[in-house]
């Protein structure tokens, strides 16, 4: 059974800095990752979506990795922003039968502070 | 491009009532997704339906059902609500082209408060 696990629970970072979220899954055998965002009591917003053949997605000031062997993706976010404050889910869609399903993890809540 | 919509926004409703949420996916976006996030659980798979047909549900009682309507349209149904089913519901979308890559796009949520 996929487990997703999402490390810090929650970040406080001031402005400027660079920072990473770490995700990691227990089942290597995976479609794809994405990255979304969220904000209080709102739908997702997807980031990034990398491809299990894929080692890594970039968009903008967000950079995602995936190592599939090792069951660990990162979100690195570059100079951030009082904006950037929310919480910040992975999911992966698993390989093999006709699920079609995201398996989330718990996210991780980050404060940046002007 | 309009994104996917859900309708009501919030919905309050007794212990033992019936709700009833409602989704239209991306135009053109023939598979609809049902999750649930309810507090200090994180976000659960609940439905999926494609081409109209029930693909997958999660583990859930059969209290949760619903349907897709000809235009892909969906319909979420909570039977015999109880308090622990005060949730947000999101619904997603994805392509037929990108069915099997896993690309969904979320709408904003139905919050479904039971008292």
């Amino acid at each position: 059974k996929q487990e997703v696990t999402q490390i810090p629970a929650a970040l406080s970072v001031p402005e400027g800095e660079n920072l990473v979220l770490n995700c990691s899954f227990t089942d290597s055998a995976i479609y794809n990752l994405q990255w979304f965002r969220q904000d209080p009591g709102k739908g997702l917003t997807s980031l990034l979506l990398i491809q299990s053949s894929q080692r890594e997605q970039t968009s903008g000031r967000l950079n995602a990795s995936l190592d599939k062997s090792s069951g660990r993706s990162t979100l690195y976010i570059a100079a951030s922003q009082p904006g950037d404050s929310a919480t910040y889910l992975c999911a992966v869609s698993n390989y093999g039968g006709a699920t079609n399903k995201l398996i989330f993890g718990t996210g991780t809540l980050l404060a940046v502070q002007p | 491009e309009a994104g996917v919509t859900q309708s009501p926004t919030h919905l309050i409703k007794t212990r033992g009532q019936q709700a009833t949420l409602r989704c239209s996916p991306i135009s053109g976006h023939t598979s609809v997704y049902w999750y649930q996030q309810a507090l200090g659980l994180g976000l659960q798979f609940l439905l999926w339906y494609d081409e109209g047909e029930e693909r997958n549900r999660g583990n859930f009682p059969p209290r949760f059902s619903g349907r897709q309507f000809p235009n892909y349209s969906s319909e979420l149904n909570v039977n015999a609500l109880e308090l622990e089913d005060s949730a947000l519901y999101l619904c997603a979308s994805s392509s037929r082209d990108t069915l099997w890559d896993g690309e969904q796009y979320f709408g904003p949520g139905t919050r479904l408060t039971v008292t």
